[in-house]
């Protein structure tokens, strides 16, 4: 079945770079899937952070659009997020995830990673 | 941005109890609304997509349905398994957007 992992840092100095990754297994990252992020503070609810496509297309949440940088490695099967200048609100479970292509849900979704803004 | 607002925030029920969440939307949507089941720990799992589709696997005690831009999820005799916090989700319109949650603990 499909499967999504995330790996990177669990803490984050302030200013610095947030950067983690997300295996797939399972699904072909070239297939036509959307392959997203999503984070959730703790206690509290869902934030859609973004997604992209395996040629590079992009959508962004326009309020963390200025920070954010996402990548896809089809020859490792993996994407990637990158949120510079992080602060303490970047505090977060964050979550990579799959669409299908067109009007669809997040349908998979990884286990999350924590990753924690402190000096 | 379109506003999802659930309620209620935080739901007491019994096992076996029918209940029901609410999700409005800032402006229409179509159906392009999806619900998702969280558990403490664990993340977000698809219930329902499309307003009123049920994902594969999932069972048929759950429902979805909609009215203008009022969404309803629907449990229709809560198991043990079902004690967690659901949220909708919006995909017609950037940003996507989530509603607050809702919890529903034991009574």
């Amino acid at each position: 079945q499909v499967q999504l992992q995330e790996s990177g840092p669990g803490l984050v100095k302030p200013s610095d770079t947030l950067s983690l990754m997300c295996a797939v297994s399972g699904d072909s990252i070239s297939s036509s899937k959307w392959w997203g992020w999503i984070r959730q503070p703790p206690g509290k609810g869902l934030e859609w952070i973004g997604y992209i496509y395996y040629n590079g297309d992009t959508y962004y949440n326009a309020s963390l659009k200025s920070r954010v940088t996402m990548s896809v490695d089809t020859s490792k099967n993996q994407f990637s997020l990158k949120l510079s200048s992080v602060t303490a609100v970047d505090t977060a479970v964050y979550y990579c995830t799959r669409k299908d292509a067109g009007n669809f849900a997040f349908d998979i979704w990884g286990q999350g990673t924590m990753v924690t803004v402190s000096s | 941005d379109i506003q999802m607002t659930q309620s209620p925030s935080t739901l007491s029920a019994s096992v076996g109890d029918r209940v029901t969440i609410t999700c409005r939307a800032s402006r229409s949507i179509s159906s392009w609304l999806a619900w998702y089941q969280q558990r403490p720990g664990k993340a977000p799992k698809l219930l329902i997509y499309k307003a009123s589709s049920l994902e594969s696997g999932v069972p048929s005690r759950f429902s979805g349905s909609e009215s203008g831009t009022e969404f309803t999820l629907t449990i229709s005799s809560l198991q043990p398994d079902d004690f967690a916090t659901y949220y909708c989700q919006q995909y017609d319109d950037y940003p996507l957007t989530f509603g607050g949650g809702t919890k529903v603990e034991i009574k």
